[in-house]
């Protein structure tokens, strides 16, 4: 069976450190990859998404990056964190007509 | 901008009640649809897919498309003081494997 990990599970980074979140999947090969965050109080804002190995598509302009160095890999970066990026940061996998299966996500409070 | 809209809540019922939660969506061209469970803190969790119209039952859970009318719902019925939480309503238009997620709506059941 597919399982997805995440970490770490929580996060506390001052403003303008570097930020690195990473995901893995297991049980299945060339899985469409997603992060999505989620702010307090709001709704799922889809932030990256990815259906290669190198194959990035940004949904949202700002200071966060992601990268797909292996097939079942997906990496989340910053290079300076704001404040406005504190949230539960959610890995997906799925999609495509499927349903999208999160892990268990990392809240990452920017202070 | 393809838009998914749920009901604004909260919604409270009591205990064994049969709780009705609503979603519209506006790109015709959609071609599944999702219903996910979020507890506080942690991540959706599927607990229904539906693809063609009518009804569609899983336990205490019924999902309900009505494809013409651009909406669906989630029925719960014998509702537990368990089920309180967010549940999400996500679409999948078929374009670029993503999902579009509505905003939530917090189910509370009082025993």
């Amino acid at each position: 069976s597919q399982t997805i990990h995440q970490w770490p599970a929580t996060l506390v980074q001052p403003v303008g450190s570097p930020l690195s979140l990473e995901c893995t999947v297991e049980g299945t090969s060339n899985p469409n990859l997603y992060w999505y965050r989620q702010a307090a109080g709001r709704g799922l804002q889809l932030l990256f998404y990815s259906v290669g190995i190198g194959q990035i598509s940004s949904e949202v302009p700002q200071n966060l990056s992601a990268s797909r160095p292996q097939d079942r890999q997906f990496i989340l970066s910053s290079k300076k964190l704001l404040l406005s990026d504190s949230g539960f940061y959610l890995c997906a996998w799925g999609g495509g007509g499927s349903p999208l299966h999160f892990g268990n996500g990392t809240r990452l409070t920017v202070t | 901008q393809k838009e998914v809209e749920q009901n604004s809540g909260p919604l409270s019922v009591p205990e064994g009640a049969i709780a009705s939660l609503n979603c519209t969506y506006s790109d015709r061209g959609s071609q599944s649809f999702f219903w996910y469970r979020q507890y506080s803190g942690k991540s959706p969790e599927l607990i229904m897919s539906i693809y063609s119209n009518g009804d569609k039952e899983d336990g205490r859970f019924t999902a309900q498309l009505n494809k013409a009318s651009q909406y669906v719902s989630l029925l719960i019925r014998d509702s537990q003081p368990s089920d309180s939480a967010t549940y999400l309503c996500a679409v999948d238009t078929g374009a670029n494997s993503k999902l579009t997620f509505g905003k939530g709506i917090t189910l509370s059941v009082r025993p």
